[in-house]
């Protein structure tokens, strides 16, 4: 299983707004370690969707947005589109063992 | 504009070594911060990190799998290589390569499409 924890599935009709949360540990996010989201539309590579949190990449839509508390951090999507539909990862580092680059499970996101 | 892109077998039988190659362009791997690393992901799964080398040659290997990977790269060539040994049917996967701007950033700028290898007799 993942490092990092996600819902498996969320939902949400056209217009709305949905949450993906991201849980960790002491040794990733809650050792201040930055949060970063991906967006892997069917077929497709991952693409990064949010960095250091909260920010966003050129070409992001503000509809996206990131935020982080203690060992968790969350995604949220205003204004669902149809395009929204896909798998968004969370990523964050852990400093246990001799460190390393973790993943969330994945979070399905349904357009209802 | 940053592109990477894999290439490699897209079958192997277990117990053989898996060489795969990220070529890229946009970029340079001797430019003070730059990495590229490798990320695999099962059928129906969840994105698995598998290694990073650095402009400076640093080399980063998951704990669980660093007894069977090597990464190198030829800067030159614009090309990152990584091996795996000893393949096994649960290595079966898309395997991507991806680009990191700054080692302080600890994530992944931008990835290639990715290569689908299967494990099979």
């Amino acid at each position: 299983q993942s490092v990092l924890t996600q819902p498996p599935s969320v939902s949400g009709a056209p217009g709305q707004r949905v949450t993906i949360s991201c849980t960790g540990s002491s040794s990733n996010i809650g050792a201040g370690y930055d949060v970063h989201w991906y967006q892997q539309l069917p077929g497709t590579a991952p693409k990064l969707l949010i960095y250091g949190n909260s920010n966003r990449p050129s070409g992001v839509p503000d509809r996206f947005s990131g935020s982080k508390s203690g060992t968790s951090a969350s995604l949220a999507i205003t204004g669902l589109q149809a395009e929204d539909e896909a798998d968004y990862y969370c990523q964050s580092y852990d400093s246990s063992l001799s460190g390393f680059w973790v993943f969330g499970g994945g979070t399905k996101l349904t357009v209802l | 504009q940053i592109t990477l892109k894999e290439s490699g077998p897209t079958l192997v039988k277990p117990t053989q070594t898996l060489t795969l190659t990220c070529t890229f362009s946009g970029f340079s791997l001797s430019t003070s911060g730059v990495g590229v690393g490798w990320i695999r992901q099962p059928p129906g799964k969840a994105l698995e990190w598998l290694a990073l080398i650095y402009w400076d040659d640093d080399k980063r290997y998951s704990p669980s799998l660093k007894s069977r990977l090597t990464i190198t790269k030829d800067t030159s060539k614009n090309q990152v290589v990584l091996t795996m040994t000893n393949m096994d049917p649960v290595d079966t996967a898309t395997y991507y390569c991806a680009h990191t701007r700054a080692e302080w950033e600890l994530l992944w700028n931008y990835w290639g499409q990715g290569t689908l290898v299967t494990v099979s007799s």
